[in-house]
């Protein structure tokens, strides 16, 4: 039972223009919300998160938006640049809970100069 | 701090034979994850301790995958006998107990031949 799923495996856009991924869950317990970026051969970093109380957080070319009724995220990169290629992760969790984070399947994202 | 800490970073074995993998979390922190990525399900959770006591191992996905905490700064993460289904990438990830906390190592690849 995938509680967080990222149905796009994959996404290709070009450079200076804007990337968006998408992410959906369906446990409504989560109230906590995460993004991940990873390279080839190391670990996931975290990129931007955002609080169930919120609807957006920004910070600096990466905006994360959340709809609650929905049950959908998504994080919006503008401008794109080539750097920006790796796999993103969605992530979620319950803050009093056990904060263990729940995954999605993950988008690999290609910037094309 | 240097980080969380993997080892090996590759391993390939034959199956049938014992693999241990092994996780230096970021001292202080308290709670210690695995993780296995595959392409289908993205970063699965397999087990994660609290204060070196197991908490959750309902990821695991068989009695062959076991994991031991002895101490607050070693895991290891043991499969016997090993399979070609287990070659994925393992993380380990600690955490100071807020979802922003978590620190992930740079995996081990693992490749059952």
């Amino acid at each position: 039972d995938q509680q967080v799923k990222q149905n796009s495996p994959s996404l290709s856009v070009q450079e200076g223009r804007i990337s968006i991924l998408n992410c959906d869950y369906t446990n409504s317990m989560f109230d906590y919300f995460l993004w991940y970026k990873k390279y080839p051969a190391e670990g996931p970093t975290f990129l931007i998160s955002i609080s169930s109380i919120k609807d957006k957080n920004e910070d600096g070319r990466f905006t994360v938006f959340l709809n609650k009724s929905a049950k959908h995220l998504s994080l919006h990169i503008v401008p794109s640049q080539p750097g920006d290629s790796a796999v993103y992760f969605c992530a979620a969790s319950v803050i009093q809970g056990a904060q263990k984070l729940v995954f999605g399947q993950g988008t690999r994202l290609t910037i094309n100069p | 701090d240097a980080g969380v800490i993997q080892s090996p970073r590759h391993e390939v074995t034959e199956m049938g034979q014992e693999v241990t993998l092994r996780c230096k979390p970021i001292s202080g922190h308290n709670s210690l994850f695995w993780y296995r990525q595959t392409m289908m399900r993205g970063l699965e959770l397999l087990i994660y301790f609290n204060n070196n006591v197991p908490i959750d191992d309902s990821g695991m996905p068989e009695d062959r995958f076991s994991a031991k905490m002895p101490n607050a700064s070693f895991s290891t993460l043991k499969i016997q006998p090993s399979e070609p289904r287990d070659s994925a990438v393992y993380f380990c990830a600690s955490s100071s107990g807020h979802p922003l906390g978590y620190t992930f190592g740079s995996g081990t690849r693992l490749t059952v031949v």
